[in-house]
């Protein structure tokens, strides 16, 4: 099945600084890479997601981008804010498609120091 | 107000005590799932349902019940709850599957079993 490895497990920034997260997954069917925050004591919200027949997406501060071949990908959050503290969350599909078992990460921890 | 409402938000219970965690959607979509999230280990699916009548197994189903009578509801069963089944519950509601259209988050069960 699909494993999803997250790291690193907390980061720490100085506001202004960018922040990157990286997420491998074994499944090479896999074609679907949402990115969750969670914010302290919140739900799980969708903040960015990107599919296997792109590169790269981005979202005013935020980007993903997917490297199918190494089999990861990676969230990048620039110009940092105090708001951006929470967790984040990679996950992938299991055996492509639409539907199914989403795995996820364990979460990153990012502090963002004012 | 498009939501995922989940209840009871906190539940402290006994061991071997049926419970049911109620999870409801108003955003008339196919796809619910379940998922619980416990320290270092992120969030990890233990059901989902494509569309009513269709459930199937996630990453870690022991121990847990689920059914999918009506579209708006899918509620999750412990009939024997165990004190490893500590942990913070969260349903997910997404139009489609969850590789399609974006997953959304009820607002947690914090559940306890002594």
């Amino acid at each position: 099945g699909e494993n999803v490895e997250q790291h690193p497990s907390t980061l720490s920034v100085q506001e202004g600084d960018s922040a990157v997260i990286k997420c491998t997954y074994s499944d090479s069917a896999s074609n679907y890479f949402p990115w969750y925050k969670q914010e302290l004591g919140k739900r799980p919200q969708l903040i960015i997601d990107i599919r296997s027949n792109v590169g790269e997406k981005k979202d005013q501060r935020i980007a993903v981008t997917l490297n199918k071949t190494a089999k990861h990908f990676s969230l990048h959050i620039t110009e940092t804010q105090p708001e951006d503290s929470a967790v984040y969350f990679c996950a992938a599909i299991e055996g492509g498609g639409s539907q199914g078992n989403l795995i996820f990460g364990k979460g990153t921890k990012l502090s963002v120091k004012p | 107000e498009a939501q995922v409402t989940q209840n009871p938000r906190y539940l402290i219970t006994v061991t071997g005590k049926k419970l049911t965690v109620t999870c409801s959607q108003n955003m008339n979509h196919e796809y619910m799932s379940w998922y619980r999230q416990d320290p270092g280990l992120g969030l990890r699916q233990i059901y989902y349902s494509m569309n009513v009548e269709v459930t199937d197994k996630g990453d870690v189903p022991e121990g847990y019940k689920v059914s999918r009578k009506e579209k708006r509801n899918f509620p999750l069963i412990l009939e024997s709850p165990s004190p490893n089944q500590t942990s913070l519950y969260f349903c997910a509601s997404s139009l489609y599957g969850v590789g399609v259209t974006e997953a959304f988050f009820g607002q947690g069960t914090r559940l306890t079993v002594v």
